[in-house]
């Protein structure tokens, strides 16, 4: 069964300040990853996936992530953020059958301090 | 492009009554949709997905008959919470597959109170 960990609950950055959020999966196969934002009340903005090919992936709003089989991790980088970049983050992981279901992890609140 | 509309963004109704949910892919064909729901500080729960012109597939605990899924075109689907209770409040939200691969687009997602 696949399934995400998000280790980091709520993280706590100030402004200008570099990010990374984490995010390990288990999946039997090579994974599809995705990073995706919500802001509160709203539904689900895709930030960035990684199917194939280079293991570092850009993103929207400046973002990427790198994957590394080896960790069997995705962690999800920015080097100076903003303050409306504050909102909760999820990460995702898929596979080519059951239709392209997702497992999401249980997401991490970022906070940012002026 | 990749949009996903749902309608209404948030309802309140009665105990009893039936709320019908809709979502629709603006821009592109949807072969797959899912319905999830989110509970306040939660993740998101898959609870169905919904392939065009096939019934629906539910996940394990979750009630077919209360939540009705229909999925009539390739840019619409519909989920019913019938005869809705307080403890069906919640925050749902769609999404559609674009593609072979799954990549998801979601709805801004549905606020569902009942009294």
């Amino acid at each position: 069964a696949q399934s995400v960990t998000q280790p980091d609950i709520h993280i706590t950055v100030s402004e200008g300040a570099s990010l990374e959020l984490r995010c390990n999966y288990s999946y039997g196969a090579t994974p599809y990853l995705f990073w995706y934002v919500q802001s509160p009340g709203q539904g689900l903005q895709l930030l960035l996936k990684y199917f194939s090919g280079d293991t570092l992936v850009q993103g929207i709003k400046g973002f990427e992530a790198e994957f590394k089989r080896s960790q069997s991790s995705f962690n999800l980088r920015k080097p100076s953020v903003h303050w409306s970049d504050a909102a909760e983050y999820f990460c995702a992981v898929g596979g080519g059958t059951s239709y392209g279901k997702l497992t999401f992890g249980q997401g991490t609140i970022l906070t940012v301090h002026p | 492009g990749a949009v996903v509309s749902q309608h209404p963004s948030w309802v309140i109704c009665k105990s009893g009554t039936s709320v019908k949910i809709e979502c629709r892919s603006l821009d592109f064909q949807a072969t797959t949709m899912f319905w999830y729901r989110q509970f306040p500080k939660q993740s998101l729960m898959l609870m169905a997905t919904s392939n065009e012109g096939s019934k629906a597939t539910y996940e394990q605990g979750v009630e077919k008959d209360k939540f009705l899924i229909n999925h009539a075109s390739l840019t619409l689907s519909t989920l019913t919470v019938t005869s809705a209770h307080p403890e069906d409040s919640s925050f749902y939200i769609c999404s559609a597959r674009l593609g072979a691969r799954p990549s998801q687009y979601f709805g801004p997602g549905t606020r569902l109170t009942v009294l």
